[in-house]
């Protein structure tokens, strides 16, 4: 059980394009979900955290224009970086966690390279 | 604010070799406790995970003991295989009304050889 869907797993976009990733919980209710970045060889950053049917919470630093977070379904959110560039180029995670828990279920994270 | 800090890698390690990775916090309150791994090009698995002190998780041969008097919560196993390499982080959450958010330490890569 708990099992977190991300994808793509990879993604490579040519520089000012828009890239979509996907974030499902398969087997329950993602009451939030979060959002990481994570760079070579570094921990996770939490970009955002999002509850259902609510806008995102973005941490300091991370531009609510550029990453585009929405969770309209207790079972799917979704990150868009848009217009991307090459320093947006990173593995990015998500996690979900259901109403009660204390527990964040990853999904196997989306690598993007921006061309 | 709240902080966790793990010995820094790369840990190498002979098979069967006993593993012990060094996780301390900083919180204010009660956090529960959490190890998550994650292999080579890969999201994060949870490991194991303690809620409150003198907890100890375990699972697939590594263990954890929530141990408040110290502030920490040290990973180990007795006898590791090469399928363990993997980077292994430490986290804490402090609950639903902090947001069930949480706070990682930078990661330990264990590289375990035949």
């Amino acid at each position: 059980g708990a099992v977190v869907s991300q994808h793509p797993s990879r993604v490579i976009c040519k520089s000012g394009t828009s890239v979509k990733i996907e974030c499902r919980s398969l087997d329950f209710q993602a009451t939030t979900m979060f959002w990481y970045r994570q760079f070579p060889k570094q921990s996770l950053m939490l970009m955002a955290t999002s509850n259902e049917g609510s806008k995102a919470t973005y941490e300091q630093g991370v531009e609510k224009d550029k990453f585009l977070i929405n969770h309209a379904s207790l079972t799917l959110s979704t990150l868009t970086v848009t217009s991307a560039h090459p320093e947006d180029s990173s593995f990015y995670i998500c996690s979900a966690s259901h109403l009660g828990s204390n527990i964040q279920y990853f999904g196997a994270g989306t690598r993007l390279s921006v061309l | 604010g709240n902080s966790v800090t793990q010995m820094e890698g790369p840990v190498t390690l002979s098979e069967e070799a006993f593993l012990t990775i060094n996780c301390t916090y900083t919180a204010t309150g009660y956090p529960s406790l959490f190890w998550y791994v994650q292999y080579p090009g890969e999201g994060l698995q949870l490991l194991l995970k303690a809620t409150k002190a003198d907890d100890k998780g375990s699972n697939k041969g590594f263990e954890a003991t929530y141990r408040k008097e110290t502030t920490s919560f040290h990973l180990e196993k007795g006898s590791v295989q090469v399928s363990d390499s993997a980077v292994y982080f430490c986290a804490l959450n402090m609950g639903p009304n902090a947001g069930n958010m949480l706070t990682f330490g930078g990661g330990t890569r264990l590289m375990v050889k035949p």
